[in-house]
């Protein structure tokens, strides 16, 4: 079965510390991988993708994600986290395939202290 | 502005009617989803369409209807038999090719009371 699994569901970060939020995905085709941030009450916003290439790669505000496809992992890291990034976080996968649609694991709430 | 476009953002209604959510797009993607999402339980897949005049059920879509008479637009509608329908809805567009990515729009609150 195709899944996403975010297994933190609530990790709080000191202001200024690195963080690592964890995903691991079982999709039958190649995947295409995504992380999305989402503040209280609003839309998703994306932060990266991935779909070919360099492992590593890099998003919006300073975040970046590498794929590792012998782990079936694709985890979301950020060197020094600041106030604004508290907020939910989703991992996502899908394919370049009709009659598909984004699959999204259950979330990780940010949270960050100072 | 490009973007995606939900209305009403809060929306509440009484048990047992029907209730319909807009979501309209100028991004000139031809796919379109649904999403719900409820605390705890991420975002769960509705009801998507890849083309006008055409649409797919997702996961939990009984107690939904869609349509999708222009490219532009993808109203949801939650009928009376949807059991729990208090949750907040989220719109998305996307391109299939080169990358299968959704934009999303902010989203509608519904209460049902």
């Amino acid at each position: 079965a195709q899944s996403v699994t975010q297994p933190d569901i609530h990790i709080t970060v000191s202001e200024g510390a690195s963080l690592e939020l964890r995903c691991n995905y079982s999709y039958g085709a190649t995947p295409y991988l995504f992380w999305y941030v989402q503040s209280p009450g609003q839309g998703l916003q994306l932060l990266l993708k991935y779909f070919s290439g360099d492992t590593l790669v890099q998003g919006i505000k300073g975040f970046e994600a590498e794929f590792k496809r012998s782990q079936s992992s694709f985890n979301l890291r950020k060197p020094s986290v600041h106030w604004s990034d508290a907020a939910e976080y989703f991992c996502a996968v899908g394919a370049n395939q009709a009659g598909t649609a984004l699959i999204f694991g259950k979330g990780t709430t940010l949270s960050v202290s100072s | 502005d490009g973007g995606i476009t939900q209305s009403p953002k809060y929306l509440f209604r009484k048990e047992g009617q029907n209730v319909t959510l807009s979501c309209e797009q100028n991004l000139n993607h031809d796919a379109m989803y649904w999403y719900r999402q409820d605390p705890g339980q991420g975002l769960r897949l509705i009801y998507y369409s890849q083309i006008v005049n055409d649409f797919q059920k997702g996961d939990i879509a009984e107690g939904y209807s869609v349509s999708r008479e222009k490219k532009e637009s993808f109203p949801l509608t939650v009928t009376s038999a949807q059991k729990n329908p208090t949750a907040f809805y989220l719109c998305a567009s996307g391109r299939r090719t080169p990358l299968p990515e959704a934009f999303f729009g902010q989203g509608t609150r519904l209460t049902v009371v």
